[in-house]
């Protein structure tokens, strides 16, 4: 069964700081990655997708890595800013999503 | 435009009753899927589709029914077999792409259930 592992369950960090969220999984036969926002009682915004053959994947200030071997993946949010502060999950798709319990990211002005 | 709607936003449920929580779609997507969050767990899958008129269970079907008989609908029926339903349920539905979709999922705005 995969287990996915979100650590540091949260962070609280400076305006401008840079962030790095961290995933790993148990097993490494996954068709994809993805990570998630979640803001307080709303649902889940799709913010990268890491396809199993790729090794990172981008989107303006996100920059997501994907290590299948080790079974770790990587979110990096640089020059963060209040408007980052929320939940953030990583999913494992091996023919189903398995989530992460998530990290809560709290940005400081 | 095009998105998944969940309906109500909130619920309350009296010990012993059923309730059907609602998920509409209107992006095409074929799949389709429940999921349960509970504070500082991630995300359980209960029920999903593949097709219309098919569905399986996730890992925590128990207490829980779905049907499929329209490609934009999947509602979750709690029955009162689930002891402890108060949760925050997601749907979400993925673009058509094989049974092993390389696509990614997306998610509706939730439904928050209240147990009194």
């Amino acid at each position: 069964k995969q287990e996915v592992t979100q650590i540091p369950a949260a962070l609280s960090v400076p305006e401008g700081e840079n962030l790095v969220l961290n995933c790993s999984f148990t097993d490494s036969a996954i068709y994809n990655l993805q990570w998630f926002r979640q803001d307080p009682g709303k649902g889940l915004t799709s913010l990268l997708l890491i396809q199993s053959s790729q090794r990172e994947q981008t989107s303006g200030r996100l920059n997501a890595s994907l290590d299948k071997s080790s079974g770790r993946s990587t979110l990096y949010i640089a020059a963060s800013q209040p408007g980052d502060s929320a939940t953030y999950l990583c999913a494992v798709n091996d023919y189903k999503l398995s989530f992460g319990a998530g990290t809560t990211v709290t940005v400081r002005a | 435009d095009g998105g998944i709607t969940q309906s109500p936003k909130y619920l309350f449920r009296k010990e012993g009753q059923n309730v059907t929580l609602s998920c509409e779609q209107n992006l095409n997507h074929d799949a389709m899927y429940w999921y349960r969050q509970d504070p500082g767990q991630g995300l359980r899958l209960i029920y999903y589709s593949q097709i219309v008129n098919d569905f399986q269970k996730g890992d925590i079907a128990e207490g829980y029914s779905v049907s499929r008989e329209k490609k934009e609908s999947f509602p979750l029926t709690v029955t009162s077999a689930q002891k402890n339903p108060t949760a925050f349920y997601l749907c979400a539905s993925r673009p058509p792409g094989g049974t092993y979709s390389y696509n990614e999922q997306f998610f509706g705005p939730g439904t928050r259930l209240t147990v009194l």
